[in-house]
């Protein structure tokens, strides 16, 4: 079955330390974005990418860093920068078809300790 | 910059009722995208549905359909007989039509609760 994949569902981070969220899609996509929810604040744009090897920062890129190496991945790094980085994290993809919608993978829920 | 706002933060339905979801947006664009998603208990987004500006007839899949008003950038849901596993949160979101035009501005979500 095609569809976005995210890993782990659950991650537990001490402050200080670096934390990579996977997020893998076999729809063959070009783009892809990752979100940051938060209670109240809907989903804001971190990072997003239209093709291999090309990103761009969203609205609130700073403290993270993706990758784009492959079409079908887009791996997500919270760094030690990222001053409140609990949160629920979403990875969407998208053709390139304009009025495509996204689609969105299960999430990953981050918890800094 | 393009702005969507969804200014009912919480709203409740009777079981087989009609409830109506809200949203506004700003933007300075004429032609672009506008979509429905609903985010259940498990948190996956699922897409309700979708309207596209250039489009005057009003969108419907199935117990869902659309109220576009252009001109008043504003873009209502209306759930029609009202189900339990309607419950979730729906977010408005909206994207410019044109090449290069990736990014998606969501509200903030509306919580809709149904009750037995």
């Amino acid at each position: 079955d095609g569809g976005i994949t995210q890993s782990p569902k659950y991650l537990f981070r001490k402050e200080g330390q670096n934390v990579t969220l996977s997020c893998e899609q076999n729809l063959n996509h070009d783009a892809m974005y990752w979100y940051r929810q938060d209670p109240g604040q809907g989903l804001r744009l971190i990072y997003y990418s239209q093709i291999v090897n090309d990103f761009q920062k969203g609205d609130i890129a700073e403290g993270y860093s993706v990758s784009r190496e492959k079409k079908e991945s887009f791996p997500l790094t919270v760094t030690s920068a990222q001053k409140n980085p609990t949160a629920f994290y979403l990875c969407a993809s998208k053709v390139t078809i304009s009025y495509n919608e996204q689609f969105f993978g299960p999430g990953t829920r981050l918890t800094v300790l | 910059a393009q702005t969507v706002t969804q200014s009912q933060p919480e709203m409740s339905v009777q079981e087989a009722e009609t409830v109506t979801l809200s949203c506004t947006y700003d933007t300075s664009e004429s032609d672009y995208y506008l979509f429905w998603y609903k985010q259940p208990p498990s948190r996956q987004m699922i897409l309700v549905i979708r309207q596209e500006a250039y489009k005057q007839q009003n969108a419907t899949e199935n117990r869902f359909s659309v109220n576009f008003q252009k001109a008043a950038k504003s873009f209502s849901l209306k759930i029609s007989d009202s189900q339990l596993g309607d419950a979730a949160m729906y977010f408005c979101a909206y994207r410019a039509r044109g090449s290069g035009t990736y990014k998606y501005i969501f509200g903030t979500g509306t919580r809709l609760k149904v009750l037995a």
